[in-house]
């Protein structure tokens, strides 16, 4: 069963601006990915947040974690039209097996 | 990077008719895949666990009888849909983990539709 939920929903914004999607999660993990997919394609990998990490960067992204609260974040900044897509993160509780959350779709206006 | 395959890649077929979707691992061995169903707008869904050389894992509520799941060799997993009906149309997505620690990789799907 799906055991994450990813708020908001959707999310529009204008180009330039930061786009922030939340994560929350029920059971203890291993890790935490963050992942994209454009419509109707298969999904990329973005970044992978461990059980012992609290903040990670990537380029123009920005990950956090906070196990205590079982929740994750990620923040695209300076976000272009071509970062819109469906956001999803997935966690991993061990054994490569993962559970998706419900997913963003983050809309980047031109 | 390692890359994931499917084929094919888009599928309609009558109901009552039995499809074949094919996972391969391009440039790496995968001891283990990974099946995933996706309806419209809805996030993935984990139907199976494919093992090289031995029976799959079901999710649970995931009928195996329907879903056959053969791993036959460390580069190729087969999803067999058997007697597919319309509600089985979805979006299927496999996976493997990655030669390196904690990473997976998709394939690009397959898109089923039962007419």
């Amino acid at each position: 069963s799906q055991q994450g939920e990813e708020d908001p929903q959707a999310l529009s914004i204008q180009e330039g601006e930061n786009a922030t999607m939340n994560c929350s999660y029920k059971t203890s993990i291993n890790n935490l990915q963050w992942y994209r997919q454009n419509s109707g394609r298969g999904l990329v990998h973005l970044i992978l947040i461990r059980s012992n990490e609290r903040e990670k960067h990537s380029g123009r992204l920005r990950v956090t974690l906070d196990t205590s609260k079982k929740s994750s974040s990620l923040l695209i900044t300076a976000s272009r039209a071509a970062d819109t897509a469906s956001y999803f993160c997935a966690t991993d509780a061990g054994g490569s097996r993962l559970t998706f959350g419900e997913g963003t779709q983050l809309t980047v206006n031109p | 990077g390692a890359v994931v395959s499917q084929h094919p890649s888009r599928v309609i077929c009558k109901s009552g008719t039995s499809v074949k979707i094919e996972c391969r691992s391009l440039d790496f061995q995968a001891t283990t895949m990974f099946w995933y169903r996706q309806f419209p707008k809805q996030s993935l869904m984990l139907m199976a666990t494919s093992n090289e050389g031995s029976k799959a894992t079901y999710e649970q509520g995931v009928e195996k009888d329907k879903f056959l799941i053969n791993h036959a060799s460390l580069t190729l997993s087969t999803l067999t849909v058997t007697s597919a009906h319309p509600e089985d149309s979805s979006f299927y997505i496999c996976s493997a983990p990655g030669p390196w620690a904690y990473e997976q990789y998709f394939g690009p799907g397959t898109r089923l539709t039962v007419t």
